[in-house]
Order: C-alpha cells, then structure tokens, then sequence
C-alpha cells in the first residue's frame, strides 16, 4: 500500500521556472527520500530529510519537512528541460528496517 | 551508474513459468531491497535482506522468494508467473554497516519482466 500522496501528479512548465511538489504521509518516519526517475529507466536518489530535520538544499533543490503536518515539498529552482522525470518521495518508518514506502509521484515537464 | 547492478535488464516470458532476477549491490553493501513498480500498484516494496539473512517483508507474493547469497548478491525466484506479474523490478542497497537505518539506497536499472 502506498504511505503517501503527491502533489500534483503532473506538472508542466516553462524552462526557468521552479517546480513545487508536495508529498503527504500517513505514519511516523525515521526520513523521507526523494528520488527522479526517467521513463522506465532506474531511481536516482535527490535527497535524504531525517525526521529532526525541517529544511535541506542540494545544488537547486530544496527539500522541507514537517512532521506535524506529515508532509513535505522539493522544489526545483530555474528548472531545465534535463528535469523532466518523474519525482517519488519515499518514507522510511520507524521500524529501522530501512524499507521505503513510495508516493504515486509526479510526473513533471519542463518545456524548452 | 549507482554502483547496483540487475540482470537480465529485459525477460519475456509465458505465464506458468518460473525466472530469476539478479542483483549485485554497490561493493562492501551489506543490505538488499527488491522493489516492483507496475502502473496500477507503483512502487511496492518486496523483501529485504541484509547480510544473507531477510529482514523485512512486504508485499511479496507466496509465488515470490528471495535469497542473498555470502558474497552478497541476491536473487528474487518469481515463480507460476500470471499475467500480472509484468513490471520493472528493482534492487537497492545501502551499507548497512549498523543497525542504524538512514541509509541513501542505490538503486539498479531494474529488470523489465512481461508476461505474455
């Protein structure tokens, strides 16, 4: 079963512009992952948010957490044509057995 | 390249039969994960083992088994294959060196199985 939902599951927009998308959860986490897949191809990890931790930046993404609110967003700055993929937050429970659980996705476009 | 590799990367196969998919995780990875994606499902997670021994279960068919060899490759046996049972599957791993779990998974390029 599926622990989260994202938002929107598609998104397409104009090279430059950011991209937002969301993700909600239902039970307690350790993290939360978020990972881009090109079509049909493998998961590329973008980044890791532990549990104690309310905001991280990698290159142009910005991942926020807030555990009260059982969610998160990654945004991507000044997108490029190369972002097009599809982007799966990932929760890691509190079991400690290190399995996630996967969003539906989103499925973004950027446009040249 | 995420260090995890799959093969074959493609299979086709009838349904009634039985095939092995193979995983060699990033060298000194001592955890293993399968996962399956299928449009209707998405990404589910399967079976972990870490160090030869399973871990964790998830939503593994009794068709389905597992298994992590000591040299720490892994193979996930799908067998009396339905119709169904058509998807990407993938392996990750993670170091795993302790019990402490927060571990990046790596993930491989994913077998395409189909059933026809």
């Amino acid at each position: 079963s599926q622990q989260g939902e994202e938002d929107p599951q598609a998104l397409s927009i104009q090279e430059g512009e950011n991209a937002t998308m969301n993700c909600s959860y239902k039970t307690s986490i350790n993290n939360l992952q978020w990972y881009r897949q090109n079509s049909g191809r493998g998961l590329v990890h973008l980044i890791l948010i532990r549990s104690n931790e309310r905001e991280k930046h990698s290159g142009r993404l910005r991942v926020t957490l807030d555990t009260s609110k059982k969610s998160s967003s990654l945004l991507i700055t000044a997108s490029r044509a190369a972002d097009t993929a599809s982007y799966f937050c990932a929760t890691e429970g509190s079991s400690n057995t290190g399995k996630l659980i996967f969003g539906q996705g989103t499925t973004l476009q950027v446009k040249p | 390249d995420s260090g995890v590799t799959q093969t074959p990367k493609h299979l086709i196969t009838a349904t009634g039969q039985r095939v092995t998919l193979r995983c060699s995780p990033r060298s000194g990875d001592l955890s293993v994960y399968w996962y399956q994606q299928s449009l209707d499902q998405g990404l589910q997670f399967l079976i972990q083992y870490y160090n030869g021994e399973e871990r964790a279960k998830g939503n593994i068919l009794e068709r389905f088994s597992a298994q992590q060899f000591p040299d720490l490759h892994s193979e996930l046996n799908l067998s009396s294959l339905e119709l169904g049972d058509s998807a990407l599957y993938f392996c990750a791993s993670t170091a795993g060196r302790t019990m402490s779990f927060a571990d990046t998974q790596y993930f491989g390029p994913g077998t395409r199985l189909t059933v026809l």
